[in-house]
């Protein structure tokens, strides 16, 4: 199983370009989250999909658009690229763990919009 | 509103001895589960140990522990006998039953071991 898996690992943009940042999962998860960590922020939430066929936004969703294409696949997309979306990227998916929810990682994207 | 604080941004330890790392969360909730997660400089989110709001016992994994204060809402990570691998980014996290299987994550504490 390749788990969670992230393209591309490194991409730099220039200021109003568009781009996709692809995520898919082998392990037959639910739900998969797109997130952002900025330094010293942590990470914070930009989407997230329940399930297939549904997405809702989290904390920082301006700027960004997803799309969850089938149950592997969860894709996020920045329409018109701003240096402030300079910061690295992580998709995860999610499985039951006790009475909640073990979240399992991408790579991540390191994102660099000039 | 669900909350995670680490106050800690940077704590160092000689290779051998133990360190916790500080975690304090804020929920109404009574369904929850606490999560530490590690981050190397290679960048990857590798998961330590977990602890279930209902779980009676203080969950170890390995030489990692999670001390698990409920009415303090605390949930500090203790590593034993450190290692120079060791040094990371640790993040603490929290799910909460009822809301969606989001995760809330603190802001992080960076780890230095000394040999």
């Amino acid at each position: 199983n390749a788990g969670v898996t992230q393209t591309p690992k490194f991409q730099v943009l220039k200021t109003g370009q568009s781009m996709t940042l692809q995520c898919a999962q082998d392990m037959n998860h639910n739900s998969m989250y797109w997130y952002r960590q900025d330094p010293g922020m942590g990470l914070r939430l930009i989407y997230y999909s329940a399930s297939e066929g549904t997405t809702d936004k989290g904390e920082v969703p301006n700027g960004y658009n997803v799309s969850r294409l089938n149950k592997r696949e969860f894709s996020l997309r920045l329409e018109s690229a701003a240096p402030s979306q300079t910061s690295v990227y992580f998709c995860a998916s999610s499985e039951a763990r006790g009475i909640t929810y073990e979240q399992f990682f991408g790579p991540g994207t390191r994102l660099t919009v000039l | 509103a669900q909350k995670i604080t680490q106050t800690q941004p940077g704590m160092f330890v000689q290779e051998k001895e133990a360190v916790t790392l500080d975690c304090t969360y804020d929920t109404s909730d009574p369904s929850y589960g606490l999560f530490w997660y590690k981050q190397p400089s290679s960048g990857e989110m590798i998961f330590l140990i977990y602890q279930g709001s209902y779980d009676q016992q203080n969950a170890t994994e390995g030489r990692y522990s999670l001390n698990f204060q409920k009415a303090r809402k605390s949930a500090n990570l203790v590593i034993s006998a450190s290692q120079l691998g060791d040094s990371a980014m640790y993040f603490c996290a929290m799910s909460i039953q009822f809301t969606g299987n989001q995760f809330y994550f603190g802001t992080g504490t960076s780890l230095t071991v000394i040999p």
